[in-house]
């Protein structure tokens, strides 16, 4: 199994539809991070978490939302999805050390139409 | 100024080549740094970290200036296996929000036989 698993890994939705994006580690990490990756945008973060009662937005968080489940568990939420919002969607985890780099899931492919 | 900046290329270049990307960034309270390696449509995964002192791994050599907020990656015989996007990341700040990591959009690669 996958240490950080993303479902669904595609995913075709209408405007205006409320979808959910989960994310779930075996790592045993505190840190869970959600990032949007856009074609000549690079990969940007939406929210992120250090901890269960920890969650921060990050630099696009507009229209978003997460909730931390557990320690493992990190879900993204669109509450109104639109069709700017069609993105390749990443989760990642991390240790707290510094110098640590991130483990990412697979990615989610959404398309909103 | 954006935060991380590389070359987008692509850098064409031939099996058995040297090539090397270079990045600069832009907070000088960034505490760390690596270079992320995408494949199409794939996760990121982490290649090396970065220090001052100068990284090797097999035929990748990072290196990272503070002075001049600079971070190179040299790859010296490419393979064709190599063809990927290098990813400049920098981490850390001087509040929390500064230990997510920050991505440049990526510098492509394409190694050809």
């Amino acid at each position: 199994d996958a240490d950080v698993t993303q479902t669904p890994r595609n995913r075709i939705t209408k405007t205006g539809k409320r979808i959910m994006l989960e994310c779930s580690q075996t790592k045993g990490h505190d840190r869970m991070y959600w990032y949007r990756q856009d074609p000549g945008l690079g990969l940007r973060l939406i929210y992120y978490s250090f901890d269960v009662k920890d969650i921060n937005k990050g630099e696009i968080s507009d229209g978003y939302s997460v909730s931390r489940q557990a320690q493992a568990k990190f879900s993204l939420s669109l509450e109104s999805a639109i069709p700017n919002q069609t993105a390749l969607y990443f989760c990642a985890t991390s240790s707290d050390g510094e110098g640590y780099g991130y483990t990412f899931g697979s990615g989610t492919r959404l398309t909103v139409v | 100024r954006k935060e991380v900046e590389q070359d987008p290329g692509p850098f064409n270049v031939p099996e058995g080549a040297t090539v090397a990307f270079n990045c600069t960034y832009s907070n000088s309270a960034s505490q760390s740094f690596f270079w992320y390696r995408q494949d199409c449509r794939k996760e990121p995964k982490l290649l090396m970290s970065v220090y001052s002192s100068g990284n090797e791994d097999g035929r990748f050599t990072a290196q990272l200036n503070r002075a001049s907020q600079y971070i190179s990656l040299l790859i010296r015989d490419s393979k064709l296996s190599d063809s990927a996007t290098y990813l400049c990341v920098v981490k850390g700040g001087h509040n929390q929000a500064g230990t997510a990591l920050i991505f440049g959009k990526g510098t492509t690669l394409s190694v050809s036989s």
